[in-house]
């Protein structure tokens, strides 16, 4: 089975812009969740889709915003883009339980001027 | 709310040798323990985690970890590092039915010749 991608890999982006991440779960996944990695924070969990709707939030602004469509692949928005924000983001898939493992995709990194 | 603490920011460590990294969590539900891996400009991948039963847990690469419900303690252990286990390593609860996992701070193992 092909592993979770994600695209694209690297995005360099100004202040006040926006930018969208996507990311294609493994087969048969029905849930993606987002996380920003950062060195100062550390892991932090953004959102989970599960089905098309969202079941868990982190703790992040009204600006992260993500959604699921039907095949499973997800997308995340982040409008008015901070300094704050440059991160490796991570997409992860499972098939659904908290007892199943995630499968992490290798990221995308992005860098705010 | 729950929390991870991994008590060693790096540990430095000579080849062959053993190793623990430590990792204690706070949490007023059962959860769901997980140990992953991160090599340099890459995603996570899964060591090894524990659902329920048995509190020794092994792992790939020899890995294995012990879950301490009394102590909230759930530490990673290798009797016999190698060059090639020079990575970061996280430890991660999740408390509830979806996907949502908490991380600790990150452990930096480095091998040494």
């Amino acid at each position: 089975k092909a592993g979770v991608t994600q695209t694209p890999r690297y995005l360099i982006k100004t202040r006040g812009q926006q930018v969208t991440l996507s990311c294609s779960p493994i087969s048969g996944h029905r849930s993606v969740s987002w996380y920003q990695q950062t060195p100062g924070q550390g892991l932090q969990f953004l959102f989970e889709y599960f089905s098309e709707t969202q079941r868990n939030k982190g703790n992040f602004p009204g600006r992260f915003s993500g959604r699921q469509f039907s095949n499973s692949r997800s997308e995340m928005n982040v409008s008015t883009l901070e300094l704050g924000d440059s991160a490796l983001y991570l997409c992860a898939s499972s098939l659904g339980s908290g007892k199943e493992t995630q499968y992490f995709g290798p990221g995308t990194r992005l860098l705010v001027l | 709310a729950q929390s991870v603490t991994q008590l060693d920011s790096q540990v430095p460590v000579f080849e062959e040798a053993p190793v623990e990294l430590r990792c204690n969590y706070s949490s007023s539900v059962s959860v769901y323990l997980f140990w992953y891996v991160q090599y340099p400009n890459q995603g996570l991948q899964l060591l090894l985690k524990y659902l329920s039963g048995s509190t020794l847990v092994k792992g790939i690469n020899g890995f294995e970890a012990e879950f301490n419900k009394s102590q909230t303690s759930f530490h990673l252990r290798k009797p016999s590092v190698h060059i090639s286990d020079t990575a970061e390593y996280f430890c991660a609860v999740n408390d509830n039915a979806g996907n949502m996992l908490t991380f600790g701070g990150g452990t930096r193992l480095m091998v040494k010749p």
